[in-house]
């Protein structure tokens, strides 16, 4: 069965560092999202991403953070200078069409902010 | 942002025994709403929707109920299993095709 793959599983970095997150979606997906979930806390929407931009964004998704679609597989997301409670599980998923509500996400990165 | 909410944080029945798991919603705009069942390390896995023009949808041992005059849906799993414990989020969707999760509900099926 396909499926959305990210690297690292475990990211730890040091406070105003840079991180890049990876996320390899589904093949012939359209849509792709990143989502996060602070330990003990909700799942919470960042961004939409379709047809090579933003489609939506929520107010977590300020200027330190931006995502990218460099190469036509990867869907990557940056955190410019990374603070504390940045420290997440960043979940990718992806979505062939509007209508396929089932999204299929990855496992997830965990990034630990020291 | 609590457009999606599940007030119990926890759950636990018995091998067998029905489990029901609620959510409330807020937005009126929602025209779509799901369930995901996820497992620690592992990323959340769709289980069953329901759109909001239905009132109910069944795959199995799964249904969800929706009542839409009281933005409130249900999740009922029936027989449980201890395989089906897990965190269960409840999500919707609107029209602007980014889903809201709530927070999530532990379930423990005792064998």
């Amino acid at each position: 069965e396909p499926e959305v793959t990210q690297t690292p599983s475990h990211q730890v970095t040091q406070m105003g560092q840079e991180v890049i997150l990876r996320c390899v979606p589904i093949s012939n997906h359209l849509y792709f999202y990143w989502y996060r979930q602070i330990l003990g806390q909700k799942v919470e929407f960042l961004v939409s991403f379709y047809n090579n931009e933003i489609s939506e964004k929520s107010e977590i998704f300020d200027d330190q953070f931006s995502v990218e679609r460099p190469d036509g597989s990867n869907f990557t997301l940056k955190i410019r200078s990374t603070k504390l409670e940045d420290s997440a599980m960043y979940f990718c998923a992806s979505t062939l069409t509007v209508n396929n509500y089932g999204y299929t996400f990855g496992s997830g990165t965990r990034l630990t902010v020291v | 942002d609590q457009q999606v909410k599940q007030n119990s944080p926890s759950l636990s029945v018995q091998e067998g025994r029905i489990s029901i798991l609620n959510c409330d919603y807020t937005n009126s705009m929602f025209d779509y709403f799901l369930w995901y069942k996820k497992y620690p390390a592992e990323g959340p896995t769709f289980l069953i929707s329901i759109s909001s023009i239905k009132d109910k949808n069944e795959d199995g041992r799964f249904t969800v109920f929706l009542n839409k005059s009281a933005k409130h849906l249900s999740l009922h799993i029936v027989p449980s299993q201890p395989g089906d414990s897990a965190v269960y989020f409840c999500a919707a969707r609107g029209n602007n095709n980014d889903m809201r999760f709530g927070a999530g509900t532990r379930l423990t099926v005792k064998p």
